[in-house]
Formats: C-alpha cells, sequence, structure tokens
C-alpha cells in the first residue's frame, strides 16, 4: 500500500487566500484525521472523520477551516481566507474501524507557509 | 484532563548505544492505549510501537521496546543498537478507549545519534 497520501507537499501563499489540502487515506481505512503541527502548539487534532461522516471538528480552530470528505478514498481540509499565522505543518492520518487498536497512520503533510 | 508529559527536551548517544526516552501521564481512565511516534526530519509521523494498557507484556518492535508501568503511569521507549536513521523527534501519545479516538501528544523529545 501507498499508505497516506497528501498534496501538496509544500504550499506558500499569500494572505487572504484559499488554501485547499488534499489526503487520500490507506485504502479500507475507517477514520480520516486532520492534524495541526506547529512549534507553540505542538500536534492538535483539527477534525476527524468516521466513513466519510465528520465526527468531532471540534478542534477546527475558526470557521474559516472548513473540512470535507466526499467518499472514502478522498477529503480536502480548506482554509478561507488564509492567514499567517495559520502556517504549520498539516497532517492527514487514517486508521482502521477500531482506530486506536490499529493506531493512525500520518501521511507526510503539508507545509503552509502563509505570507 | 489528561495530560502526557516528556521531560527530556532533546538527548544525543553515539551510534550502537541504548537510550531511553521517558513519557508519563495523567489520567483516571483505565482502559487506554499509549503510542511512540518518531518524527524524523521528513516531517512524516510514524507509528514505532503501542502498548494497550490491560496487557502486563511490555510491546516490543525489534530494536524498540517500551517500559510500561501501569500503577506510576509511565511508558518509556527503549532503543537498543541506535543507528543514526534513529535521529528524530519522538512523541509519546495516550489515547483512552472511550477519547473519541482524540490522541493526547506530549511535547516531543528530540533525540541525536551521533556517528
Amino acid at each position: 500500500d501507498a499508505g497516506v497520501i497528501q498534496s501538496p507537499r509544500h504550499e506558500v501563499t499569500e494572505m487572504g487566500q484559499e488554501v485547499t489540502l488534499r489526503c487520500k487515506p490507506i485504502s479500507g481505512h475507517d477514520y480520516l484525521f486532520w492534524y495541526r503541527q506547529t512549534m507553540m502548539r505542538g500536534l492538535e487534532l483539527l477534525i476527524y472523520f468516521n466513513n466519510n461522516v465528520p465526527i468531532d471538528d471540534s478542534g477546527m480552530p475558526e470557521d474559516r477551516f472548513s473540512a470535507k470528505m466526499p467518499n472514502a478514498s478522498f477529503s480536502t481540509l480548506k482554509i478561507q481566507p488564509s492567514e499567517p499565522r495559520d502556517s504549520a505543518v498539516y497532517f492527514c492520518a487514517s486508521s482502521l474501524i477500531g482506530g486506536l487498536k490499529e493506531a493512525q497512520y500520518f501521511g507526510p503533510g503539508t507545509r503552509l507557509l502563509v505570507l | 484532563a489528561q495530560t502526557v508529559t516528556q521531560s527530556q527536551p532533546e538527548m544525543s548517544v553515539q551510534e550502537a548505544e541504548t537510550v531511553t526516552l521517558s513519557c508519563t501521564y495523567d489520567t483516571s481512565e483505565n482502559n487506554y492505549y499509549l503510542f511512540w511516534y518518531k518524527q524524523p526530519p521528513s516531517r512524516q509521523m510514524i507509528l514505532v510501537i503501542r502498548q494497550e494498557a490491560y496487557k502486563q507484556q511490555n510491546a516490543t518492535e525489534n530494536r524498540f521496546s517500551v517500559n510500561f508501568q501501569k500503577a506510576a503511569k509511565s511508558f518509556s521507549l527503549k532503543i537498543s543498537d541506535s543507528q543514526l536513521g534513529d535521529t528524530a523527534m519522538y512523541f509519546c501519545a495516550f489515547a483512552a478507549l472511550d477519547s473519541n479516538y482524540q490522541l493526547i501528544w506530549g511535547a516531543g523529545t528530540k533525540l541525536i545519534i551521533k556517528p
């Protein structure tokens, strides 16, 4: 299996622009997680999906952030409008049903820089 | 509130030595999972090892093993015969069984393996 795939790997944009991050989970995994990692706040869970349905989005920082999972093999995290404080590494992770027992498998991350 | 503490911000050892990274956690839960993740310079998060709290036997994965002390709420990671490729940030994470899969992360320990 190719593992969790994220694109783009790097994104540089200007404040106010829309940013879309993409994730393809491991085939057969029922859970998908979006994380943000910064030096100041460490690794934060933003939202997670079970069978394409958002279960907990309490970690989404603001209304500027939205996430979708239109099918089992694709998810997006969108920031509109982006701000410099959104600069971070964004990880997507997936796991099998019974997620904790199987742990979460992370993608390579998207390094976002908002100027 | 559940917390995870990694008291060693940075460690450095010679190649082939054994190194132990410490992790303590605080919880009132009885059923939970503990994880060690590795984040090399590539920034990808890689699962190293997992321990279920109800299992008394310490988990082992090749050169990686844990010392799980449930009463002391301690979960240290031992790396034997360390290799240059072990250089990375190591994160300890906790998740209660009914936590909605939310991992609680430690701040990380930067491990440097010197040739």
